[in-house]
């Protein structure tokens, strides 16, 4: 059974950094590429970053290009977003996914991790 | 950027009766890298089908696309009380990915 587990979520000042991390099971992780879609309270679904099966290639959503940086870890079956310079705007619940076949759909999801951007 | 704008905002319709979804994108898309989800208050978005019309596991047939270049339609045959969700269009280009801003499908 696919598992995709989320941590990392939770409140950070305007300007801070936060790291997630999205932890696999399930399937050969290294044959898939991985995605983060992120949701702010009570709004649709949006894009933010993608990176390939072997950690290669990568595309950032504009909105957070230069901001944050998504990473993997095949040996340990993770996926890493690295989120600096946070903004107000960046509160969302953050969902990991596994893409089905490059670069769309997104086959299975995490349960998500709440961000909260706040002072 | 590939703008997707989904209608109508919200459906209201009965189960048993025919839903029609729309998605116009602002540019032509590949049905290959066009993909519709279900989102569930308080769930994580599910995969319903992609590509030119596959479905993913599990989705019943009721479920079907259709369309091409910049208009496409998700259609649910015959309505379910567990189809009442919201819906999401995604599609790729660019080197970007985007999703419509949804459709709100409620039991009338």
């Amino acid at each position: 059974e696919v598992q995709l587990v989320e941590s990392g979520g939770g409140l950070v000042q305007p300007g801070g950094s936060l790291r997630l991390s999205c932890t696999a099971s399930g399937f050969t992780f290294n044959n898939y590429a991985m995605t983060w879609v992120r949701q702010a309270p009570g709004k649709g679904l949006e894009w933010v970053s993608s990176v390939s099966g072997n950690g290669g290639t990568t595309y950032d959503a504009d909105s957070v290009k230069g901001r944050f940086t998504i990473s993997r870890d095949n040996s340990k079956n993770m996926v890493f977003l690295q989120m600096n310079s946070l903004r107000a705007e960046d509160t969302a619940i953050y969902y990991c996914a596994q893409v089905k076949k490059w670069p769309i759909p997104l086959d299975y999801w995490g349960q998500g991790t709440l961000v909260t951007v706040s002072s | 950027e590939i703008v997707l704008t989904q209608s109508p905002g919200t459906l209201s319709l009965s189960p048993g009766e025919r839903a029609t979804l729309s998605c116009r994108a602002s540019q032509s898309v590949s049905s290959s890298y066009l993909a519709w989800y279900q989102q569930k208050p308080g769930q994580s978005p599910r995969l319903l089908i992609y590509g030119a019309s596959s479905r993913a596991t599990g989705i019943p047939d009721r479920f079907s696309v259709s369309g091409s270049g910049t208009d496409f339609t998700l259609t649910i045959s015959r309505l379910e009380p567990e189809d009442f969700a919201v819906y999401y269009c995604q599609q790729y280009g660019s080197s970007a990915i985007t999703f419509g801003q949804g459709t709100r499908l409620e039991i009338k």
